[in-house]
């Protein structure tokens, strides 16, 4: 049984470029939550997404959106980069229940030059 | 809002002695709360939770914790260290309702031999 999946797994972007990340949850989830994780930090949450809408959505600027597909997988976009978007990010699975605790991938870890 | 406060950034530890990894939280409601591990180049892994019920909380690797009402605590603790426990670990509390997992900065446990 496939855990979660991100992918890629390292991306290098210049600034002002835009960015796809992708995300498969574990099998028999149907939420997905976004993570960014700075370098010594802990994760910082950016949005989740429940039946193909945003469901919640943390303090980031509208350059951060997402989509989660009829098969749950979901992807984060970030338009416009900054030197400061670069970090891990982290994307996790749950069932649709609050409390469900959250399964996570690997992260993408995207640098910005 | 709620936060959450874990009190040391670094614990070093010799091989086979107890941890302690400390755990504060601020909320006015009822909370559910966990322990995530975060080893090198990977993403999070559930360590233990406690949503309800008994106040100590039995996890993976031998880590238990303790849900404390009265001092809004929920420490970390695990008897014998052994060197494969060096990691990150990630203190994270949910309200419930419409918000999200909100973590600590995290605590890096490095085990001595």
């Amino acid at each position: 049984d496939a855990g979660v999946t991100q992918s890629p797994t390292h991306l290098i972007k210049t600034r002002g470029q835009q960015v796809t990340l992708r995300c498969s949850p574990k099998s028999g989830h149907d939420t997905v939550s976004w993570y960014q994780q700075a370098l010594g930090q802990g994760p910082q949450f950016i949005f989740q997404y429940y039946e193909e809408e945003e469901r919640q959505r943390g303090n980031f600027p509208d350059r951060f959106s997402g989509h989660q597909f009829p098969n749950y997988s979901s992807e984060l976009n970030v338009n416009a980069l900054l030197l400061g978007d670069s970090a891990l990010y982290l994307c996790a699975s749950s069932e649709s229940s609050y409390n469900s605790p959250l399964h996570f991938g690997n992260g993408t870890r995207l640098t910005v030059t | 809002a709620q936060s959450v406060t874990q009190l040391d950034s670094q614990v070093p530890v010799f091989e086979e002695a107890p941890v302690e990894l400390r755990c504060n939280y601020s909320s006015s409601v009822s909370v559910y709360l966990f322990w995530y591990v975060q080893y090198p180049n990977q993403g999070l892994q559930l360590l233990l939770k406690y949503l309800s019920g008994s106040t100590l909380v039995k996890g993976i690797n031998g880590f238990e914790a303790e849900f404390n009402k009265s001092q809004t605590s929920f420490h970390l603790r695990k008897p014998s260290v052994h060197i494969s426990d060096t990691a990150e670990y990630f203190c994270a509390v949910l309200r419930g309702g419409n918000t999200p997992l909100v973590f600590g900065k995290g605590t890096r446990l490095s085990v001595i031999a």
